[in-house]
């Protein structure tokens, strides 16, 4: 159980495209879910926030207008990363929490973005 | 805000031995702290965790134990295998429907065989 997906697992973009990165909720419905970044060797870095169907609470020094999330529904987020650069180049993580009152959050496999 | 730190950064064991991750953290009031495994190019994956209500908590060869007055939870691991090397974050939170996790740096863990 508690199973989370992300597609695509690595994409390549050239410079000034945007890419969406989903996020699913297999077996489980998720109220909250949440968008990480990870830099090589480096820890967890929490982007922002999202309960279904309501905007998005980015953390400070996140750009909401370049990192587009939308939790469209209990099961899926989106993260789009909009006029990509070089230095957008990472690991995006996201984790979704089975309900309200649960602690535990499950983490999905990452997806691996280069811009070109 | 909750400031995890963790040491030390890289732990090497032989294989079958013991190893022991420390982390402490600064807000008192976190009160849920789990461990997440992370292999090379993959998501983490939570393998215990612990609420602060209780000062232990064993799972097979992983137990975890939190001492709330001093700051700081342990994860523990016996009979160390190589499959167990792996990079290991501790984290910290308080509970509540929007509380967020608070990441140490990650441990990575070598077990030779």
């Amino acid at each position: 159980g508690a199973v989370v997906s992300q597609h695509p697992s690595w994409v390549i973009c050239k410079s000034g495209t945007s890419v969406k990165i989903e996020c699913r909720s297999l077996d489980f419905q998720a109220t909250t879910m949440f968008w990480y970044r990870q830099f090589p060797k480096q820890s967890l870095m929490l982007m922002a926030t999202s309960n279904e169907g309501s905007k998005a609470t980015y953390e400070q020094g996140v750009e909401k207008d370049k990192f587009l999330i939308n939790h469209a529904s209990l099961t899926l987020s989106t993260l789009t990363v909009t006029s990509a650069h070089p230095e957008d180049s990472s690991f995006y993580i996201c984790s979704a929490r089975p309900g309200t009152g649960v602690d535990e959050q499950y983490f999905g496999p990452g997806t691996r973005l280069t811009v070109t | 805000g909750e400031n995890v730190e963790q040491h030390p950064s890289t732990l090497s064991v032989q294989e079958g031995d013991s190893a022991v991750i420390k982390c402490t953290y600064s807000d008192s009031a976190s009160n849920y702290f789990p461990w997440y495994k992370q292999e090379l190019g993959k998501g983490p994956q939570l393998i215990i965790d612990i609420r602060s209500n209780v000062g232990e908590k064993k799972d097979q060869r992983i137990a975890v134990t939190l001492n709330k007055t001093a700051k700081h939870f342990s994860l523990h691991i016996t009979e160390t295998q190589p499959e167990d090397s792996a990079v290991y974050f501790c984290a910290a939170s308080m509970t509540g429907a929007n509380s967020k996790l608070t990441f140490g740096k990650g441990i990575t863990l070598s077990v030779r065989p």
